[in-house]
């Protein structure tokens, strides 16, 4: 299957500080991406969907101002965790997707300290 | 909201087959039923899908009920390897660009 890698893999920061994971389709073109985030013993929620060159369409309750996605080409995906604090430490995930599939990346294990 | 129905948690021996179930009453004409994998700490794998004919590949087998209405993930042997939360997802097909709504799951152990 297609591959998505995530980078960093963990991130531990700073409250106040932000923290940028970069999402990236290895062996094809994503028109779509999507960002997840999971805390412990839950079940992943959807953040948000990126289509490439337009803006992010965010769910509901997550605010655009404080995750930030760019999804400037058809192979890269950024979350931007503006301001974080502890209680947005959790496991952000991304996917993309190629043809009919959606295909994960590993994810990205955030600590705010 | 998920529109699907799942055991919390199953056990399965090592080398016996492991068979997950799903309830998806109110799946709509259009929509597929999807299923995916987490192992803990990873992102989820992609197993099977179909719409209403059962499925196989080299992974599992999807059974799917004539009214649709329920569905069974087999695994046929299955390893410690297949340890792993399973999600069974209903999503309308519009060429990957509609998003999977993930409920909670069954957590899968298999047992030595």
């Amino acid at each position: 299957g297609a591959v998505v890698s995530q980078h960093p893999s963990r991130v531990i920061c700073k409250s106040g500080t932000s923290v940028k994971i970069e999402c990236r389709s290895l062996d094809f073109q994503a028109t779509t991406m999507f960002w997840y985030r999971q805390f412990p013993k839950q079940s992943l929620m959807l953040m948000a969907t990126s289509n490439e060159g337009s803006k992010a369409t965010y769910e509901q309750g997550v605010e655009k101002d404080k995750f930030l996605i760019n999804h400037a080409s058809l192979t890269l995906s950024t979350l931007t965790v503006t301001s974080a604090h502890p209680e947005d430490s959790s496991f952000y995930i991304c996917s993309a997707t190629a043809g009919r599939e959606q295909f994960f990346g590993p994810g990205t294990r955030l600590t705010v300290l | 909201d998920a529109k699907t129905t799942q055991p919390p948690s199953m056990d399965c021996a090592e080398g016996r087959a492991a068979n997950l179930p799903c309830n998806h009453s109110t799946i709509s004409g259009n929509e597929y039923v999807y299923w995916y994998r987490q192992i803990h700490s990873q992102g989820p794998q992609y197993i099977i899908h179909g719409l209403k004919n059962n499925e196989t590949n080299e992974m599992a087998s999807l059974i799917i009920t004539e009214d649709r209405k329920s569905s069974t993930l087999i695994l046929p042997h299955a390893t410690l390897r297949d340890t792993a939360v399973y999600y069974c997802i209903v999503r309308w097909d519009q060429g990957g660009s509609e998003k999977l709504v993930f409920g909670k799951g069954t957590k899968l152990t298999v047992n030595p």
